[in-house]
């Protein structure tokens, strides 16, 4: 079954610096994948999507790298800052004829002023 | 409306109880989304509705769990005789179309549902 892997343990940066979230996942090849942030007691939003044949994707301080062959998407914000604080997931639909997206278990950063 | 809205945002009740819980879509989405959070982890999906189409049940983990969706509008999550390891966030979610991989989803802010 399809497997979406993020990095457990909390990411900790320095205010302005770059942080750089890690998603792999296994026995699927997705069209496209998608990343969202959660704060606590809300529900997930959206932020950016990237295709298959999309190596990069930016939006402000925000940059999306996606490695078919790797199977994996990185996600960078730049010049961090506090307010990126939160848990970031990715998402894609796996299978064929599914359509309901499955989300990894998310990444919590924390940018220290 | 302007979001997806769920309601009640907080639910206790006590084991073997049955409970409802109530999404509205966003107008004019057709496609319908039930996931469940548990602490710390990531979210797990239940049910999928597009539609006309018969919903994607593959994801309720027992035959305790059941959604309907009614005019293709709100949908309810019902749990039948509750369990101490139901207690999770219940999100909902719509997409336009759901017809589309690339679709994004619009949460609501969840049920919290905890079972004593």
């Amino acid at each position: 079954s399809q497997k979406i892997e993020q990095n457990s343990e909390a990411l900790n940066i320095q205010e302005g610096k770059t942080a750089t979230l890690t998603c792999n996942y296994t026995n699927y090849s997705p069209a496209y994948l998608q990343w969202y942030r959660q704060d606590p007691g809300r529900g997930p939003v959206f932020l950016l999507l990237i295709r298959e044949n999309e190596k990069e994707k930016r939006k402000e301080r925000l940059k999306v790298t996606f490695d078919t062959t790797l199977k994996q998407s990185l996600f960078h914000i730049t010049a961090s800052q506090p307010a990126d604080s939160a848990t970031y997931l990715c998402a894609l639909v796996a299978g064929t004829g599914r359509r309901a997206l499955t989300f990894g278990s998310g990444t919590r950063l924390q940018v220290q002023p | 409306g302007a979001g997806v809205s769920q309601s009640p945002s907080n639910k206790v009740t006590e084991k073997g109880k049955d409970v409802e819980l109530r999404c509205d879509p966003i107008s004019g989405h057709t496609a319908l989304y039930w996931y469940r959070q548990s602490l710390g982890q990531g979210l797990e999906f239940l049910i999928y509705f597009q539609g006309n189409s018969a919903p994607d049940k593959s994801g309720l983990p027992s035959d305790r769990f059941s959604a309907e969706r009614t005019g293709g509008s709100v949908s309810t999550l019902t749990i039948q005789r509750t369990q101490q390891e139901d207690s999770a966030v219940y999100l909902c979610a719509s997409s336009p179309t759901g017809g589309a991989t690339n679709e994004k989803l619009f949460f609501g802010s969840g049920t919290q549902l905890s079972v004593l």
